[in-house]
């Protein structure tokens, strides 16, 4: 089963104008949350991070918000640019699991067209 | 630092072939993971270490085996390669910080074809 789920395989927007991306999971035992953001032909680099005490977390452009309630979680880009343009994964983490292994959603294109 | 590097970059290898993939790095972490990336598919952990010496099974393991005879270097091996096993193969590492979660870091990836 999909513990993760990015339901929105690409989102397209216009440069300065705000991305937001969505992810929701189901295992309520997940109490971090990452996002990463990945080019073609690069490996993943770690965005920004959320742990389950807070609801949201901010650096500079980027803001991922938590909503436990919902079992879902949101990263917003503002203003966009087209250097924003990857691959984005959503990834959480259990606290008493082992290795602080990830599950990680299936990624949303962003596209920031000029 | 070169953090963590993937050996090769690009392999394309027939049916029933096997092969060894090297990934290093100099970060001094305690955990390491591979994963594979198919489209659709996001990243699925294939087998994990904790520590030198020992390893574990993760999401998708079967038809993989890996070896961590070093702290800085996991090995992960294709005994007999299947087309189903075409993707891009990524390692990860992590610093252990007793009790809160820590980042992963990735490599650039291993382009595997299967014919």
């Amino acid at each position: 089963d999909q513990q993760v789920k990015q339901n929105s395989p690409s989102l397209s927007v216009q440069e300065g104008r705000i991305s937001i991306l969505n992810c929701d999971y189901t295992n309520s035992m997940f109490d971090y949350f990452l996002w990463y953001k990945k080019y073609p032909a690069e490996g993943p680099t770690f965005l920004i991070s959320i742990s389950s005490i807070k609801d949201k977390n901010e650096d500079g452009r980027f803001t991922v918000f938590l909503n436990k309630s919902a079992k879902h979680l949101s990263l917003h880009i503002v203003p966009s640019q087209p250097g924003d343009s990857a691959v984005y994964f959503c990834a959480a983490s259990a606290r008493e699991t082992s290795g602080s292994r990830l599950t990680f959603g299936e990624g949303t294109q962003l596209t920031v067209n000029p | 630092n070169a953090g963590v590097t993937q050996t090769p970059k690009f392999r394309v290898l027939k049916t029933g072939q096997s092969m060894t993939l090297l990934c290093a790095q100099d970060m001094n972490h305690e955990y390491m993971y591979w994963y594979r990336q198919d489209p659709g598919m996001g990243l699925r952990l294939i087998h994990y270490s904790v520590g030198e010496g020992t390893t574990a099974k993760g999401e998708v393991p079967d038809g993989y085996n890996v070896s961590r005879l070093k702290k800085q270097n996991f090995l992960l091996g294709l005994e007999s390669a299947a087309p189903s096993q075409t993707s891009v193969y990524f390692c990860a590492s992590s610093p252990r910080r007793g009790g809160s979660y820590n980042e992963q870091f990735f490599g650039p990836g291993t382009r595997l074809t299967v014919l």
